[in-house]
């Protein structure tokens, strides 16, 4: 079936550092591919989303390209604030499906 | 445009008690969802109504979880009798629809549930 590996974190950053959490996925056919971000105390957001190879989805400062030869997903960002501390989930949405199949989150702590 | 809204926040129940959650999606969503986040992972889908109708329960654990989408708007998840492994935070969510294209689904904060 579906499914979304992406790195474990915490992943620790200083206030500007450049930020990759990368992202792989295995799913038949052709899906589509997401990067929601929660908040603490939040709901899941959408923060981006590419539906075909070689898209790059992009929000807020965030990119993601999705490499179809690789199967990755990886988001990145050139300057994190710490307004991005939060958990990020890469997820895709099998063709020809709406349902998501989500990674396990990985956790972004910046600090000042 | 209000959001996705759900009751309660947070719950505590001793295991084999009886609990429902509460989910009242954006208004004109046909959609909704209710996933299961187990802390430390990412959601996984329960359940999918599209109006009133299931289109996915594959992953509801029936013995003892059910849903329902009264009139095709507010729906209630409800676990009886609860597990110590149900621990986990419900979320809901809706679309415009969803069948067989995807439209961004929006979340509501979800419920935190803590079985003793």
């Amino acid at each position: 079936g579906d499914s979304v590996t992406q790195m474990e974190g915490p992943v620790t950053l200083s206030e500007e550092a450049f930020l990759t959490i990368n992202c792989t996925y295995t799913a038949t056919g052709y899906p589509s591919l997401f990067w929601y971000v929660q908040y603490p105390g939040e709901g899941l957001q959408l923060l981006l989303k590419a539906t075909k190879a070689d898209d790059k989805g992009s929000n807020k400062g965030f990119e993601a390209t999705y490499r179809k030869e690789t199967t990755s997903f990886h988001l990145e960002k050139g300057s994190v604030q710490v307004s991005d501390s939060a958990v990020y989930f890469c997820a895709l949405s099998g063709a020809g499906y709406s349902t998501l199949t989500f990674g396990k989150g990985t956790m972004l702590l910046v600090s000042p | 445009e209000a959001g996705v809204a759900q009751s309660p926040r947070y719950k505590i129940i001793e295991k084999r008690q009886s609990v429902a959650f509460w989910c009242n999606p954006i208004s004109g969503h046909a959609t909704l969802y209710w996933y299961q986040q187990i802390l430390g992972q990412g959601p996984k889908l329960l359940i999918q109504f599209q109006n009133n109708g299931v289109v996915d329960d594959s992953q509801l654990p029936k013995d003892r979880f059910s849903a329902e989408r009264l009139k095709g708007v507010d729906s209630t998840l409800k676990i009886q009798p609860a597990k110590l492994e149900d621990s986990a935070v419900y979320l809901c969510a809706s679309s415009l629809r969803g069948r067989d294209t995807f439209y961004e689904q929006y979340f509501g904060p979800g419920t935190r549930l803590t079985v003793t």
